[in-house]
């Protein structure tokens, strides 16, 4: 069965630094996503991506935050300067489908763990 | 605006025995889908059940079912002969038709007892 792919599974990174999480969504799929999981909180919508621009984006996903498909086939989320708080689970998904033809059924990657020392 | 809120932050089942996980959410909206996803241990999310809003028929997938009352927005989950592989913390999520944004519950830990 197919896989959203992550990496990597995990990365320790000092305050301040840049960081870069992959993913390698499904390949037919239209839609790319990522959440995050503050740990012991609920997943949080980050943003959304569509025809290589931003879709939609949550109130978190500030100007230290920037998305990308670089080739293609990877899909990234760039942190520039990352906080003490940017420490949580980060989740990539993609969907097939159009918003309007129905709901997108999400596919999870299995997550980055990212913490800001 | 839309919340959802799963009250139960750890449940507990014997194997074989029958487990009902809660969700209620707040929406004004009549177009919408509910999802469980289940989230075991090795962290990838999987789709556990969708529901339709515009569908009065509960929606079942094989030992998995929901009881959805549109009227209380009440959508859980009730997991039948239950498994050690159910194990996990299981999300209830929103999303409003149109829109790209899951609204997720702070998720409920399943224990399974052999």
């Amino acid at each position: 069965e197919p896989e959203v792919t992550q990496t990597p599974s995990h990365q320790v990174t000092q305050m301040g630094q840049e960081v870069i999480l992959r993913c390698v969504p499904i390949s037919n799929h239209l839609y790319f996503y990522w959440y995050r999981q503050i740990l012991g909180q609920k997943v949080e919508f980050l943003v959304s991506f569509y025809n290589n621009e931003i879709s939609e984006k949550s109130e978190i996903f500030d100007d230290q935050f920037s998305v990308e498909r670089p080739d293609g086939s990877n899909f990234t989320l760039k942190i520039r300067s990352t906080k003490l708080e940017d420490s949580a689970m980060y989740f990539c998904a993609s969907s097939p489908f159009t918003a309007s033809s129905g709901a997108n059924v999400l596919t999870f990657g299995a997550g980055s763990r990212l913490t800001v020392l | 605006a839309q919340t959802v809120t799963q009250s139960q932050p750890e449940m507990s089942v014997q194997e074989a025995e029958t487990v009902t996980l809660s969700c209620t959410y707040d929406t004004s909206e009549s177009d919408y889908y509910l999802f469980w996803y289940k989230q075991p241990p090795s962290r990838q999310m999987i789709l556990v059940i969708r529901q339709e809003a515009y569908k009065q028929q509960n929606a079942t997938e094989n030992r998995f079912s929901v009881n959805f009352q549109k009227a209380a927005k009440s959508f859980s989950l009730k997991i039948s002969d239950s498994q050690l592989g159910d194990a996990a913390m299981y999300f209830c999520a929103y999303v409003f038709s149109g829109t790209y944004k899951y609204i997720f519950g702070t998720g409920t830990r399943l224990k399974v007892l052999a």
